[in-house]
């Protein structure tokens, strides 16, 4: 079975400050990968996915990830946070075509300082 | 469209009590799935179904039953409640075709004492 871990458990940064959070998965066939925020009290928003071709993938609010398949890897990065990027971030992955069953990381929260 | 609905939005239950948690789409998607959320333990997937009359379990599916009549609704039942069922409960959808992309309820906020 896949599995997903993100590095981070807490990230404290300031405005303005770049961000990049880790996701390494464990699966040796073709994987879909998502980043999904959580705002506070609010539910799951995809934030951007990857499925095929260009492995840098742009997402909402100047978020981008980049897929490096030879380090399992899916980082997600932003070059500037704003205060309102405080929230929960997941990385999840689902294998093979047709999949719809995600398997997320434990999640990273980040707090972004005024 | 209201997407992704779930009820009750918060429940408290006693240790053996049982109930069910309501979810609902209206966007015709095939796939819909349960999900709890943890703290430190991100989403683990309870039981999924692929299209109605269809399920099969998740991860984590001991304690809850499933049952799909129709495409739109996909209720969760927690068939003798514990202390351990103490979480916060995701419903999820995802069409068929497409990007696969899954839209999340606003959850349902369980405690069990």
């Amino acid at each position: 079975a896949q599995s997903v871990s993100q590095h981070n458990h807490h990230v404290i940064l300031s405005e303005a400050a770049s961000l990049e959070l880790g996701c390494n998965y464990s699966y040796g066939g073709t994987v879909n990968l998502f980043w999904y925020v959580q705002y506070p009290g609010q539910h799951l928003q995809l934030l951007l996915k990857y499925f095929s071709g260009d492995p840098l993938v742009k997402g909402i609010k100047g978020f981008e990830a980049e897929f490096i398949k030879s380090k399992f890897s899916f980082n997600l990065r932003k070059p500037s946070v704003q205060w309102s990027d405080t929230a929960e971030y997941f990385c999840a992955v689902s294998t093979g075509a047709g999949s719809y069953q995600l398997t997320f990381g434990k999640g990273t929260k980040l707090s972004v300082i005024p | 469209n209201a997407g992704v609905t779930q009820t009750p939005k918060f429940q408290v239950l006693k240790t053996g009590q049982s109930m069910t948690l309501q979810c609902a789409q209206d966007m015709n998607h095939e796939y819909m799935s349960w999900y709890r959320q943890d703290p430190g333990m991100g989403l683990r997937l309870i039981h999924y179904s692929v299209g109605a009359g269809i399920t099969d379990q998740g991860e984590v599916p001991n304690g809850y039953n499933v049952s799909r009549s129709t495409t739109e609704d996909f209720p969760l039942r927690l068939l003798s409640a514990a202390p351990s069922q103490t979480s916060v409960y995701f419903c999820a959808s995802s069409s068929s075709t497409g990007s696969h992309e899954q839209y999340f309820g606003p959850g349902t906020r369980l405690t069990v004492t």
